[in-house]
């Protein structure tokens, strides 16, 4: 079974801290992506990666950074967390569009608290 | 910018009846997929159904089955025979070849006994 693993389901920091959020997939899947999910907003897309060491913007990027150094992992960094990055952080993967069978897979999401 | 709209945010549906839940999207890219996923309480995602851009046919997953209208922008579900089980947030997904993946708003669906 294909796997994304979110390293944090839950998590609670102080306005300011620094915040990694961790996903792996063990597919081998060229893409991955972060989203942010807010009642009423849908998914919105932070950024996506479709290679190692590349990234681009998604809709929200503003305040957020990533970090691509290996295949399987995608993390998604807040420099300075702020009360309103309270959401839940989720992470998919996927082979590029090209390949047979696309299918997008989920982990299984990260609720981030910023007090 | 490449954009995914559901015009519903909640939806009911008797139980055994049927349900339409639409989504209309925006791409300047020729080549991509459609897909609905469904949420549950749980908010683990979970693939309804798939459609190619390149193949007119409608695809079909059972009692799930899409309206694709590639002029129009338009890739609404059908939910046949509706169970209590289908109940769930709905959203539609675009993904392109330049490896953009975007969702809509998602279509909180109630069945009711």
């Amino acid at each position: 079974d294909v796997k994304v693993t979110q390293s944090s389901r839950y998590l609670v920091k102080r306005t300011g801290e620094k915040v990694f959020l961790e996903c792996v997939q063990d597919m081998d899947h060229e893409n991955m992506f972060w989203y942010r999910q807010d009642p009423g907003l849908g998914l919105r897309l932070i950024y996506f990666s479709y290679d190692v060491k590349m990234k681009e913007k998604g809709d929200i990027p503003e305040g957020y950074s990533v970090s691509r150094e290996k295949k399987e992992r995608f993390s998604l960094i807040l420099e300075s967390a702020s009360t309103n990055q309270t959401s839940m952080y989720l992470c998919a993967s996927s082979f590029t569009i090209r390949s047979s069978g696309n299918t997008i897979y989920f982990g299984e999401g990260s609720w981030l608290t910023v007090v | 910018a490449q954009t995914v709209t559901q015009s519903q945010p909640e939806m009911s549906v008797q139980e055994a009846e049927t349900v339409t839940l639409s989504c209309t999207y925006d791409t300047s890219e020729s080549d991509y997929y459609l897909f609905w996923y469904k949420q549950p309480p749980s908010r683990q995602m979970i693939l309804v159904i798939r459609q190619e851009a390149y193949k007119q046919q409608n695809a079909t997953e059972n009692r799930f089955s899409v309206n694709f209208q590639k002029a129009a922008k338009s890739f609404s579900l059908k939910i046949s025979d509706s169970q209590l089980g289908d109940a769930a947030m709905y959203f539609c997904a675009c993904i392109t070849s330049g490896s953009r993946l975007t969702f809509g708003e998602g279509t909180q669906l109630t069945v009711n006994p």
